[in-house]
């Protein structure tokens, strides 16, 4: 089955200190891959995607490409910001399985201190 | 007006009352999901409706009973809880066709607190 693994947290950085949170997946089919965040208190937000191998995903300053041959998604941004504290998911969607809910990570937090 | 709206944002209840949480989707999706995150654990898929029929059911025990009367709005009847069962309940919808890999979008959750 589908699955994603990302690297436990929390990361803590100091502001304008680079970001790295790694993340992983198997699938059966060509998955689409998603970042979404998490603010204190609200719901997941996507963050951005990628649809196919080599796609790169970017949003607010964060990356992340698709590799296809080592299987990740990593998250980067290279000047971190204390607004951006909060707790990152990486995620797939593979159709070709016929299961219509993401598969999510167990979720990385990020605290970025001043 | 939001993609998916969640009330109420926060609910506190008995352990002998039933309650009920609703989610509303306006993006014109077909699929609607639950999903329950507990502090420190992952997020758990509940139930997964799609064209208002229940897809999956993740071994969820029967004192939540899902209901989707429509493509856009989607309920969680909650009876008799525990206290285990606190914790933020999300809402997401999604455009699930066959072969297409779309996001889910997320609504703000309702904080639950059984006592």
């Amino acid at each position: 089955g589908n699955s994603v693994t990302q690297m436990e947290g929390p990361v803590t950085l100091s502001e304008e200190a680079f970001l790295t949170i790694n993340c992983t997946y198997t699938a059966t089919g060509y998955p689409s891959l998603f970042w979404y965040v998490q603010y204190p208190g609200e719901g997941l937000q996507l963050l951005l995607k990628a649809t196919k191998a080599d796609d790169k995903g970017s949003n607010k300053g964060f990356e992340a490409t698709y590799r296809k041959e080592t299987t990740s998604f990593h998250l980067e941004k290279g000047s971190v910001q204390v607004s951006d504290s909060a707790v990152y998911f990486c995620a797939l969607s593979d159709a070709d399985t016929g299961r219509r809910a993401l598969t999510f990570g167990s979720g990385t937090r990020l605290q970025v201190q001043p | 007006e939001t993609g998916v709206t969640q009330t109420p944002r926060h609910l506190v209840m008995g352990m002998t009352n039933k309650k009920s949480l609703k989610c509303e989707q306006h993006l014109g999706h077909n699929a609607m999901y639950w999903y329950k995150q507990s502090a420190k654990k992952p997020l758990e898929l509940m139930f997964v409706y799609s064209l208002e029929e229940r897809v999956e059911n993740n071994s969820v025990p029967s004192r939540f009973s899902p209901e989707c009367p429509n493509s856009s709005h989607l309920f969680l009847h909650l009876h008799t809880l525990q206290p285990e069962d606190s914790a933020l309940y999300l809402c997401a919808s999604s455009q699930a066709d066959r072969n297409l890999n779309t996001e889910a979008f997320f609504g703000q959750g309702t904080r639950l607190t059984v006592v």
